[in-house]
C-alpha cells in the first residue's frame, strides 16, 4: 500500500502526559501537513513543511505541539503536558508540488483519534 | 479570512434519488476545491479536484461545479446508493498560503 499511513491509530492517555504521533506520507510527496478534526467539525490546519523545511504554523499550534520531519520523509507531531482539550483526530496529509505552481490533491492517511481522559 | 460553508448539514434522501451539496466561500482567490468522503472514524478520500480555472469536475456519479466569482461549489451526486452515506467537506485552497480551509461537512444517509 502506497497510500498515507499513521500510527498508532488510537491513542488513550491520561492528562498531563506525553505523546507522540507518527506520519509516513506518499513516498514521492514532498509535502506533509498535519490537522486536527474535533467532532462534527471539519479539519484545522496546524502546520506544514516542505521537504524538512517547517514552512508555516497555525497559532492552533501552541507551544506545548512540536513537529518535526528530519529527514523530509517520515514526520512526528508531538503534545506535551496533554489537555482533555487536545482530544482530536489528528490527520495527516502529502502532496507534490506541480510544475506550474499548482496545488495537487492532498491525500490524507486514516488519522489518530486522541482521547485525554 | 476564508471561511467556508456546507449546506445543508445533514440530508436523508432514498436509495436512488438525484442530490447536491452545497458549498460556499468568503474569499473568491483559490487556487482550487476539494470534494472529500469521510466515513465514521475514519480519514478523507479526495473525490474530485477543480483547479481554479475549471467549471466542473466529474468522476463516475459524481459532478462537482465551480463558479468562482460568486464563491459556489456544488456536489452532485447522481442516483444515490446506500453506500454513498458519508459526511463530504469540501475544502478550498488559496491565496498565500499552503494549507486547505474545510467546510462542516454535510452528513448525508441514503436509505435503501
Amino acid at each position: 500500500d502506497t497510500g498515507v499511513s499513521q500510527n498508532p491509530r488510537h491513542k488513550i492517555t491520561k492528562r498531563g502526559q506525553n505523546v507522540t504521533f507518527r506520519c509516513d506520507p506518499i513516498s514521492e510527496h514532498n509535502r506533509l501537513y498535519w490537522y486536527r478534526q474535533t467532532l462534527g467539525q471539519g479539519p484545522e490546519f496546524l502546520t506544514y513543511f516542505q521537504n524538512e523545511a517547517q514552512l508555516e504554523k497555525s497559532r492552533l499550534l501552541s507551544d506545548r505541539f512540536s513537529a518535526e520531519r528530519p529527514k523530509g520523509s517520515f514526520s512526528t507531531l508531538e503534545i506535551q503536558r496533554t489537555e482533555q482539550g487536545d482530544s482530536a483526530m489528528y490527520l495527516c496529509a502529502s502532496s507534490s508540488r506541480l510544475a506550474g505552481g499548482e496545488r495537487e490533491t492532498q491525500y490524507f492517511g486514516p488519522g489518530t483519534r486522541l482521547l485525554v481522559l | 479570512k476564508q471561511e467556508v460553508t456546507q449546506i445543508p448539514a445533514a440530508l436523508s434522501v432514498p436509495e436512488g434519488e438525484n442530490l447536491v451539496l452545497n458549498c460556499s466561500f468568503t474569499d473568491s482567490a483559490i487556487y482550487n476545491l476539494q470534494w472529500f468522503r469521510q466515513d465514521p472514524g475514519k480519514g478523507l478520500t479526495s473525490l474530485l479536484l477543480i483547479q481554479s480555472s475549471q467549471r466542473e469536475q466529474t468522476s463516475g456519479r459524481l459532478n462537482a461545479s465551480l463558479d468562482k466569482s460568486s464563491g459556489r461549489s456544488t456536489l452532485y451526486i447522481a442516483a444515490s446508493q446506500p453506500g454513498d452515506s458519508a459526511t463530504y467537506l469540501c475544502a478550498v485552497y488559496g491565496g498565500a498560503t499552503n494549507k486547505l480551509i474545510f467546510g462542516t461537512g454535510t452528513l448525508l444517509a441514503v436509505q435503501p
